[in-house]
């Protein structure tokens, strides 16, 4: 199975300021179709998880633009760019190339 | 718009069965993949199994295989899961969750399967 590794577990961030989370798989996970199915996910505290980003760094509709992702081969982010109050909870990545499909531990973001 | 609406958790014994049921809404059901993923009680999210349009390709995670069995009926809008021998370590809240775009775009609201004596 790919393990995918978050860094850090816990973040604690002053409203307005930038956040970063680190998503590392075991293995490089490119489909044979070419796309790398690499998605960010994010719950609030009592609700179900909401997709922010697949495909590495295409956005949902309705992601605010703060939110953006990039990464390459086995190195992935998730960059906040100005944290707001809304922001807190569990963030995870997950691939979906290789079966099982399979999730980081998560980061819990919270506001300092 | 986009409804998952699961049902059919509860609380059930070691060795026990359940049917779990996702009726979906808003959207062409029948063209889509779907998928069950779960969050055991302050865990994080593990993908469980997952479903084609049509039902001829099923993938399940190792820990559930020849114990839970994927199943959707088209005309009902409705996806399943069959749990059977159910141990302690099922107790989740299990997501129905939509596939677009090769990832899991909507998600229920979840239900709750507790696994105890």
């Amino acid at each position: 199975d790919v393990v995918m590794t978050q860094s850090p577990l816990s973040l604690s961030v002053t409203l307005g300021q930038p956040a970063s989370i680190s998503c590392r798989s075991s293995q490089s996970f490119v489909h044979s179709d070419g796309n790398t199915y690499l998605n960010w996910f994010h719950q609030r505290p009592g609700q179900s998880p909401r997709r922010l980003i697949y495909k590495v760094s295409n956005r949902d509709s309705g992601v605010p633009d703060r939110f953006s992702g990039s990464g390459s081969g086995t190195d992935f982010t998730l960059k906040i760019s100005r944290v707001e109050a809304e922001d807190v909870g569990l963030y995870y990545c997950m691939q979906g190339t290789h079966w099982p499909w399979t999730f980081g531990q998560g980061t819990k973001v919270e506001i300092k | 718009q986009v409804q998952l609406v699961e049902s059919g958790g509860g609380v059930v014994q070691p060795g026990g069965s359940l049917r779990l049921s996702c009726i979906a809404s808003g959207f062409s059901f029948r063209i889509y993949a779907m998928h069950w993923v779960r969050q055991a009680p302050g865990r994080g999210l593990e993908w469980v199994a997952c479903m084609n349009f049509d039902g001829s390709d099923i993938q399940y995670v190792d820990s559930v295989k020849a114990r839970f069995t994927i199943s959707r009926d088209n005309s009902k809008n409705t996806l399943y899961l069959q749990v059977n021998s159910l141990r302690p370590e099922d107790t989740a809240v299990y997501y129905c969750v939509r596939d677009a775009f090769g990832s899991l775009d909507s998600w229920g609201q979840g239900v709750l399967l507790t696994v105890s004596s």
